[in-house]
């Protein structure tokens, strides 16, 4: 299976500041999210990232907070910009695979990455 | 709206048996999704079902009933690393995954 290389693993961060996450998958793929997990709770999705156009954002996440890019099939950064303690979480990059046949393809299985553990002082 | 339901906790013995259920109400279905996330860890794939029935992997099995909005991950056999969060999503109409809150399964001795 593909490898989904995400960094930092973790980083403690000051208020105010920002903190860019990168994600680089080693095959390419059709596509490729972020989310974020809070403590204790599930994943929330924040948003699609697109290749060569601006993502494309859920409800309750806007692009001057968390500026996403993908320059190519295989890579994709995520910036939580002026961090507060709220956004101390876990951000988690995942992909669809773009191999196994069109039976695998279909089913639109996501992988993830290792994830980045944010704290925000 | 669109939600998932599952058991926020549950506890087995090990050696064990264990079911855990999901139910779902989303618009549109695509397919349903167990993962499993270990502590400070990213989720792993489990098994993916679409059509009613039981997938079979190993130590695990999968069951949907999408007229009930039903599903069951069942794991045999339990052994202590089987201690972990279990995820159900389900893939809407729009293929966006739904997610659960998740089962955090303790093993016990």
């Amino acid at each position: 299976s593909a490898v989904i290389s995400q960094k930092p693993s973790r980083d403690i961060c000051q208020r105010g500041t920002s903190l860019t996450i990168q994600c680089q998958v080693d095959s390419q793929v059709t596509m490729m999210f972020w989310y974020r997990q809070q403590p204790g709770q599930s994943l929330t999705l924040i948003a699609t990232a697109n290749q060569g156009s601006e993502a494309t954002y859920e409800s309750g996440f806007v692009i001057d907070k968390f500026p996403i890019s993908r320059p190519n099939l295989t890579f994709s950064t995520l910036t939580v910009s002026n961090m507060s303690p709220e956004d101390s979480s876990i951000y988690l990059c995942s992909r669809i695979p773009w191999t196994g046949g069109f039976e695998e393809a279909a089913k639109n299985i996501q992988y993830f990455g290792a994830g980045t553990r944010l704290s925000v002082l | 709206g669109q939600n998932i339901d599952q058991p926020t906790e549950m506890t087995a013995t090990e050696g064990a048996i264990v079911q855990i259920n999901c139910t779902y109400q989303t618009s549109g279905f695509n397919g349903l999704f167990w993962y499993q996330q270990h502590a400070g860890e990213a989720p792993t794939f489990l098994s993916y079902n679409v059509l009613d029935g039981l997938e079979e992997k190993g130590r695990f099995s999968s069951f949907l009933s999408r007229s009930k909005g039903y599903s069951y991950l069942l794991l045999k056999e339990l052994q202590m690393k089987d201690s972990a969060s279990y995820l159900c999503a389900v893939m809407d109409s729009n293929y966006q995954l739904i997610w659960g809150a998740g089962t955090k399964l303790i093993i016990k001795p």
